[in-house]
């Protein structure tokens, strides 16, 4: 069973500009996460995707947004780069509800903003 | 609000020796409780949980009861190897709280010396 996929590995962007990361959810998962982690700052939610529909989103500004496709699978936008946005970028997926499920996650996206 | 502590390290251990990875949490319902390993350039896997007080989580020679009376959730294992030196995550999902995503440590970096 082919895990969480991510995509790009890495990518790097100037201050200003917009980042798209991708996430393909396990097979039959139907709810995406995504965390931010910064260095020193440790591992932040970010944003719950499940069945199409935004759930709830952690404490970040309105710049950073996603949606998830009819596939389940996510998109990132992160928008109005800051320097500070540089950061290692993780997807999860789970069948559901993360109180009943673990959340099984992909191998990140590595963002670095100049 | 939720949160997790636990020891940042880094853990330096000789091969054999036992590990301790201390964690407590607080949380405002009723958390599922979570051990993560990051290995280097790598995302998180999960390594072992726990959804009720009392429930003891184990996998490849580690273990971790889920304490409600202290709220804690440490992480041991009788005899570590060199390939277990990586960051190691506890984490919360508190269903109370509707899925909130994961609440997260900020990791213990552990060192297997052989």
């Amino acid at each position: 069973e082919a895990g969480v996929t991510q995509s790009p590995t890495h990518l790097i962007k100037t201050r200003g500009q917009q980042a798209t990361l991708r996430c393909s959810p396990i097979s039959g998962h139907t709810s995406v996460y995504w965390y931010q982690q910064a260095l020193g700052l440790g591992l932040q939610f970010l944003l719950w995707y499940d069945e199409g529909e935004e759930r709830n989103r952690g404490n970040f500004p309105p710049r950073f947004s996603g949606r998830q496709f009819p596939n389940y699978s996510s998109e990132l936008n992160v928008n109005a780069l800051e320097l500070e946005d540089s950061a290692l970028y993780l997807c999860a997926s789970s069948p559901g509800l993360a109180g009943y499920n673990e959340q099984f996650f992909g191998p990140g996206t590595r963002l670095t903003v100049l | 609000g939720n949160s997790v502590t636990q020891m940042e390290g880094p853990v330096t251990l000789s091969e054999e020796a036992f590990l301790t990875i201390n964690c407590t949490y607080t949380a405002t319902g009723y958390p599922s409780l979570f051990w993560y390993v990051q290995y280097p350039g790598e995302g998180l896997q999960l390594l072992l949980k726990a959804t009720k007080a009392d429930d003891k989580g184990s996998n490849k020679g580690f273990e971790a009861t889920y304490r409600k009376e202290t709220t804690s959730f440490h992480l041991e294992k009788g005899s570590v190897q060199v390939s277990d030196s990586a960051v190691y995550f506890c984490a919360l999902s508190d269903y109370g709280r509707g899925a909130d995503g994961l609440t997260f440590g900020k990791g213990t970096h552990l060192i297997i010396q052989p």
